[in-house]
Parts: C-alpha cells; sequence; structure tokens
C-alpha cells in the first residue's frame, strides 16, 4: 500500500521561510504532489515532482529525493495567506491513478 | 471558466436515510474522483472514473456506499442507509486528458452530518 509521513503543526513568522517534510512508501512511484488547502476550503494543487531535485513556483519550491523517498515544500517571505494545510500526496498504485494523501501539515503564520 | 461544482453545499440527514451527492467536472476533464475528509484529516480515496473504462471502486469503504458517471460529466455519489461516521466532507475532483503532473481540480465539497 502507500503511506506518507508529515508534521501535524508548523508555526512560523511573517518573512520567514518554512519547509515542510514529507516521506512516502508507495509500490510504482510516479511523482510527488502538493496541495495546499484553507479552512472550509477546497484542496488546490501547490506543485508536482517527478524527478529528483528542486521545483520553484515564485514562493513556492518543492524538492524531491526518490532515493530517500523523501520531499519537501518549501515557503518562502512567508504571509499570512499562507497559513492553511498542506498535504503532500502520491499517486495510489500502478495502475491507479487516484492520489494517496498525508494527513496534512497545519502551517500557522503569525505576525 | 467554471471549475468543480458539487452539490448540495451542506446536507444534514438522519441515521439510516440515502442521500445522493452530486459532482459537476471541469468541461473537458475525462478522470474524475471521490475523496472523503474526515474533521482535520486527509483526504480519503473513494471512487475514480476514467473516460469510459470501468471505474476503480477500491476505496468505496462498504457496499452502502456507489457511485455513477453519467454521460462521462456528472457523477453522483450515492449513501444507503447512512451511519454517523459516514459525517464528512466528501469532495470530487477532475483532471483533464494525458495530466502528468497529476493535477486535480477540487470542487468545495459537500458538508454530511449524520445525525
Amino acid at each position: 500500500g502507500q503511506s506518507l509521513e508529515q508534521p501535524s503543526e508548523v508555526t512560523a513568522v511573517e518573512g520567514a521561510i518554512v519547509q515542510i517534510n514529507c516521506t512516502y512508501q508507495t509500490s510504482g512511484f510516479y511523482g510527488l504532489s502538493w496541495y495546499q488547502q484553507h479552512d472550509g476550503g477546497a484542496p488546490t494543487f501547490l506543485s508536482y515532482n517527478a524527478l529528483d531535485g528542486l521545483e520553484e513556483t515564485g514562493r513556492f519550491s518543492s524538492f524531491l529525493s526518490r532515493s530517500d523517498s523523501y520531499g519537501y515544500l518549501l515557503l518562502q517571505e512567508l504571509q499570512m495567506k499562507d497559513s492553511a494545510s498542506y498535504f503532500c500526496a502520491v499517486r495510489g498504485g500502478t495502475g491507479r491513478r487516484a492520489l494517496t494523501f498525508g494527513s496534512g501539515t497545519r502551517l500557522q503564520v503569525q505576525p | 471558466g467554471a471549475g468543480v461544482s458539487q452539490s448540495p453545499s451542506n446536507k444534514v440527514t438522519e441515521k439510516g436515510k440515502d442521500v445522493e451527492l452530486r459532482c459537476d467536472p471541469i468541461s473537458g476533464h475525462t478522470a474524475l474522483y471521490w475523496y472523503r475528509q474526515s474533521l482535520g484529516q486527509g483526504l480519503e480515496f473513494l471512487i475514480y472514473f476514467q473516460g469510459n473504462s470501468a471505474p476503480d471502486k477500491s476505496g468505496l469503504p462498504s457496499d452502502r456506499f456507489s457511485a455513477e458517471r453519467t454521460g462521462g460529466s456528472v457523477s453522483t455519489l450515492t449513501i444507503q442507509r447512512t451511519q454517523q461516521e459516514d459525517s464528512a466532507v466528501y469532495l470530487c475532483a477532475s483532471s483533464p486528458p494525458a495530466s502528468p503532473q497529476e493535477t486535480q481540480y477540487f470542487g468545495p465539497g459537500t458538508r454530511l452530518l449524520v445525525l
């Protein structure tokens, strides 16, 4: 089966940098995705890594190491609006397109 | 353009009643997914439709849960004889054909409360 582990909560201050880690176990790895979800809102796609290395999209970057079954999401220049839950996800195994999500990391940005 | 829409946004029902939840995916998206999210938890996969292929039902928690997708577009998730543990947010997502980034576009969800 698939399983993902990520910290349950992270707190940081405005303007700071925060890293949210994710380790995974899966068969048939196809890539690691990150989603953001504000309270009461729908998850929205942030980034995707299929190959090792860093992907940068504005203030957000995502990193993957397939040999370590590990990835992280890096948020720079934190803003109050970044307070949300962040989920890592992998495809649900060989032949399955549906995603298996981690339990989420709740990020609280403080002034 | 229009995103994924779901109805109703909220549903309160009594234990033992049946409920139907509806999802309208983004036009042109061939894949449609249903997930369930309990309070403070991650998303739990329920069922996946891809074009005309047989759906992947491997995530459905019991035979009280079923889903269909008509005409390759709208989908309905039905829960029969609801139980209190069915209370959750039910999220629908769709994705376009040949989406290498596995990007899924989520609807706002239906919040189901079983009393």
